[in-house]
């Protein structure tokens, strides 16, 4: 079965130092896809990226960057010189090739900034 | 122009009650989805529905059914609501999964608090 752990809960960082969240997932399937979604105070979901399971290069958009590393099942993001704008819970999310596209969400990171 | 839709934003009722949220996408996708979040912020699939086929969550209880009037609609209908059902509920679209091959970003709309009484 599937299953997406991020294991921290919480984080608390002063603006402008990085932050890196984790994300470690199992999947039975060859073919899947990792998610970040945000979900920032007000509640909405925000998508920020997704990989395929056959596209292991690293990715960086502004001051966001991911890691994917299939040797470990971990699909990390990590956020540099962090703002009080980055204060949300993140999400990991997976889907399957066989499980319809239904996202399957870890338990979430909640992210605070501190200026 | 909103995307992905939800009527209630909020909705507060008594236990027993019958309701229901509307969502609606504008995006032409083919494929819709309700999630689940509960209190500790896990967000957890319920459904998901294209114009071929219902796929149900098995945890899901059958007081829940959603309801799709046609392909830019799937209302999420709730019988006999109880205390436990108090979450916040996202509706989500995307492109069909087969058509346009599985992974397809979800677009999801602003969610509806539900509380129940």
């Amino acid at each position: 079965a599937q299953k997406v752990t991020q294991a921290q809960t919480e984080i608390s960082v002063v603006e402008k130092e990085d932050v890196t969240l984790d994300c470690v997932y199992e999947t039975r399937d060859t073919t899947y896809y990792l998610f970040w979604y945000k979900q920032p105070p007000s509640g909405e979901l925000v998508f920020l990226i997704r990989r395929n399971s056959f596209d292991e290069q690293n990715e960086i958009s502004g001051r966001y960057s991911w890691n994917f590393q299939k040797s470990t099942s971990s699909f990390n993001f990590t956020i540099t010189a962090s703002q009080v704008v980055d204060s949300a819970v993140y999400f990991c999310a997976l889907s399957e090739e066989t499980g319809a596209n239904n996202l399957f969400f870890g338990t979430g990171t909640r992210l605070t900034v501190i200026p | 122009d909103t995307a992905v839709s939800q009527t209630p934003k909020y909705l507060v009722t008594q236990m027993g009650n019958d309701k229901s949220i509307k969502c609606e996408q504008n995006l032409g996708h083919d494929t819709m989805y309700w999630y689940k979040q509960d209190s500790k912020k896990f967000l957890k699939i319920m459904f998901s529905y294209n114009n071929k086929e219902l796929i149900i969550n098995e945890t899901v209880p059958n007081r829940f059914s959603p309801k799709s009037p046609d392909k830019a609609h799937l209302n999420l209908h709730i019988n006999s609501l109880e205390l436990g059902d108090s979450a916040v509920y996202f509706c989500a679209s995307s492109q069909d999964p087969v058509a346009g091959g599985p992974g397809n970003e979800q677009f999801f709309g602003p969610g509806t608090r539900l509380t129940v009484l």
